[in-house]
């Protein structure tokens, strides 16, 4: 069973702080994806890396950063929170190894207040 | 880059009843169509997908159906049970560069009524 794992649940955190939210994966995977989900407008991809330091902007990077500096790793960074940020933030995970199993796999999120 | 449009955004059907939730999308290389259950405080998972080669695909009482021409896939589900009660989401995908990304709709409420 593929297992992704987030840092933490919910985080309440104060406007111009710098957060980071940890995602980890046991499965081996090349791609990790961080989304936001907010009501009516689905999930939306913010950054995504293919293999160890790569990294690729998704549909809205602007505010945010990742890190990815080990395989099974890939921190999101809000440099300096707004409140616009609040949201929840999934991380997710994929191997393109074995073809036509490209199945993206979630963690549980995470609950992002900025007050 | 795609764009997903998914309709309705609230659904309500009675125990038994079928529920059929629908999806464009706007890139016509798209070629990978999965469907994701969000039950309530939970994580996203992956109940379906289908392929370009395939116009449709059925898993017991879970079916999706695509339409190349159109743009246009669909999510039918049969015999709803209150457990099917969740956010149902569908998505496209292009393969190439680096990694396959998913491109989401903005979601279906489903929720099934005893």
């Amino acid at each position: 069973d593929v297992k992704v794992t987030q840092s933490s649940r919910y985080l309440v955190k104060r406007t111009g702080e710098k957060v980071f939210l940890e995602c980890v994966q046991d499965m081996d995977h090349e791609n990790m994806f961080w989304y936001r989900q907010d009501p009516g407008l689905g999930l939306r991809l913010i950054y995504f890396s293919y293999d160890v330091k790569m990294k690729e902007k998704g549909d809205i990077p602007e505010g945010y950063s990742v890190s990815r500096e080990k395989k099974e790793r890939f921190s999101l960074i809000l440099e300096s929170a707004s409140t616009n940020q609040t949201s929840m933030y999934l991380c997710a995970s994929s191997s393109p190894r074995r073809v036509g199993l490209e199945t993206q796999y979630f963690g549980p999120g995470t609950r992002l207040l900025v007050l | 880059g795609e764009n997903v449009e998914q309709h309705p955004s609230t659904l309500s059907v009675q125990e038994g009843d079928s529920a059929v939730i629908k999806c464009t999308y706007s890139d016509s290389a798209s070629n990978y169509f999965p469907w994701y259950k969000q039950e309530l405080g939970k994580r996203p998972q992956l109940i379906i997908d289908i392929r370009s080669n395939v116009g449709e695909k059925k898993d017991q009482r879970i079916a999706v159906t695509l339409n190349k021409t159109a743009k246009h896939f669909s999510l039918h589900i049969t015999e709803t049970q209150p457990e099917d009660s969740a956010v149902y989401f569908c998505a496209a995908s292009i393969r190439g560069g680096s990694a396959r990304q998913l491109t989401f709709g903005s979601g279906t409420q489903l929720t099934v009524l005893p």
